[in-house]
């Protein structure tokens, strides 16, 4: 696509309950990255995937996070048994070359109630 | 380990001023520097990159400089606007492929 798709863009939730956050990276990019915004701050990463494979997951609070990208173009930010610390904006972006920079998206805001 | 500073955190200024953004960066051993804005709710845009072999770079009323033996870059907004009040984040790139982002700063043109 044209750009870097996330989805949804808001999301409420319950505690303890189990999310799926998604993102469409930029056709042909073969890097995608999710970081984590909380307010006042700047973005933290989270995981990064060069294809299908996690190269770096070091950024991932706990493993109640798992993030997923099987055919190496769609993935998918699991959250499991969420607690109202995992509220944030989650953003996650795509390059072809680190040293052409990052193409984010909107992101999707995350609130556990 | 890379750390990365914006001052100041927030800034309002009336229309029409020019004015500077600082971030600075521990470890200079930086592949680029990106400047990116965020908008309230929004996700970012990027506004310039530098890469390491470069001092600066512009595009339009933005002009970003980067000094990696300091530690710093710098992004200069020109004859500002109010559509320019936003937050401006610096992210250096450590290593090849992570960005470390600043805080920010949240930047408020007046008209």
């Amino acid at each position: 696509g044209a750009g870097v798709s996330q989805t949804p863009s808001n999301k409420v939730t319950e505690k303890g309950k189990y999310v799926e956050l998604r993102c469409d990276p930029i056709s042909g990019h073969t890097a995608l990255y999710w970081y984590r915004q909380s307010l006042g701050q700047g973005p933290e990463f989270l995981i990064y995937f060069q294809g299908t494979g996690a190269a770096d997951d070091s950024g991932l609070p706990n493993d109640r996070f798992f993030a997923v990208r099987p055919e190496g173009s769609v993935s998918t930010l699991k959250i499991q048994r969420t607690e109202r610390g995992d509220s944030a904006v989650y953003l996650c972006a795509s390059s072809q070359d680190s040293a052409r920079g990052y193409t984010f998206g909107s992101g999707t805001r995350l609130t556990v109630v | 380990k890379q750390e990365v500073t914006q001052i100041p955190a927030a800034l309002s200024v009336p229309e029409g001023e020019n004015l500077v953004l600082n971030c600075s960066f521990t470890d200079s051993a930086i592949y680029n520097l990106q400047w990116f804005r965020q908008d309230p709710g929004k996700g970012l845009t990027s506004l310039l990159l530098i890469q390491s072999s470069q001092r600066e770079q512009t595009s339009g009323r933005l002009n970003a400089s980067l000094d990696k033996s300091s530690g710093r870059s710098t992004l200069y907004i020109a004859a500002s606007q109010p559509g320019d009040s936003a937050t401006y984040l610096c992210a250096a790139l450590s290593g090849t492929y992570k960005y470390i982002f600043g805080t920010g700063t949240r930047l408020k043109v007046l008209a």
